[in-house]
């Protein structure tokens, strides 16, 4: 069974304080990893997508990182702002429709000033 | 250019009621796709439209159903509401169709059933 999974569930961080999401995939086959960030009562929006030739992706202080090998990414945050309080999707799309979407459960971080 | 629109945003029903939920689609944008969150269970894809029609659906019992109209705008539909059937139901659209079609998601429509 396809599945994403993402750890920690939860994490409160200091405003300024660099933090690390995980993300782990049994999805099989492979065409693409997304990070979606969700503010609370919104819709996700895009941070990043990789496909399987991608080791690296960054948007702005978001630095996406994947390793199809052992199926694993993660996403870090530089230089946390409060406005950085969100929940963080990891999604894994195989090569058919979006019916085959798999989506993470989600990280809930929180910035404290 | 605008971004996907909801309406409405909230919503609150009783059990057995039936509930029309609305997807605006950005410009251009043929491929809108219906999806439920709920705590704990994250997104659980519902089905996709695309030029009118149904190509996917996902594992939902037949009270859910959708249509799609000519310029894009979609409708999903809910009958005889359930409690469980209380969740963030978000719509995302795209270009076209495939998993690597990158997806615009609306801010959902929240549904209260009581």
């Amino acid at each position: 069974k396809n599945q994403v999974e993402q750890s920690p569930q939860s994490l409160i961080i200091l405003e300024g304080k660099n933090c690390t999401l995980q993300c782990n995939y049994t999805v099989s086959p492979f065409s693409n990893l997304r990070w979606y960030k969700q503010d609370t009562g919104r819709g996700p929006v895009s941070l990043t997508i990789m496909t399987f030739s991608e080791n690296t992706k960054s948007n702005g202080r978001y630095t996406a990182t994947l390793d199809a090998d052992t199926k694993q990414s993660s996403l870090h945050i530089t230089a946390s702002q409060l406005s950085d309080s969100a929940s963080y999707i990891c999604v894994v799309s195989p090569n058919f429709g979006n019916e085959k979407l798999t989506f993470g459960t989600g990280t809930r971080l929180t910035i404290i000033p | 250019k605008a971004g996907v629109t909801q309406t409405p945003r909230y919503l609150i029903k009783t059990r057995g009621q039936q509930v029309t939920l609305s997807c605006s689609p950005i410009s251009g944008h043929r491929s809108v796709s219906w999806y439920q969150q709920t705590p704990g269970q994250g997104l659980q894809f519902l089905f996709e439209y695309f030029s009118e029609t149904q190509r996917n659906k996902g594992n939902f019992p037949g009270r859910f159903s959708g249509r799609q109209f000519s310029n894009s705008r979609s409708e999903m539909n809910v009958s005889t509401l359930e409690l469980g059937d209380s969740a963030l139901y978000l719509c995302a659209s795209s270009w076209g169709v495939g998993g690597n079609q990158p997806q615009h998601f609306g801010d959902g429509t929240r549904l209260s059933i009581l």
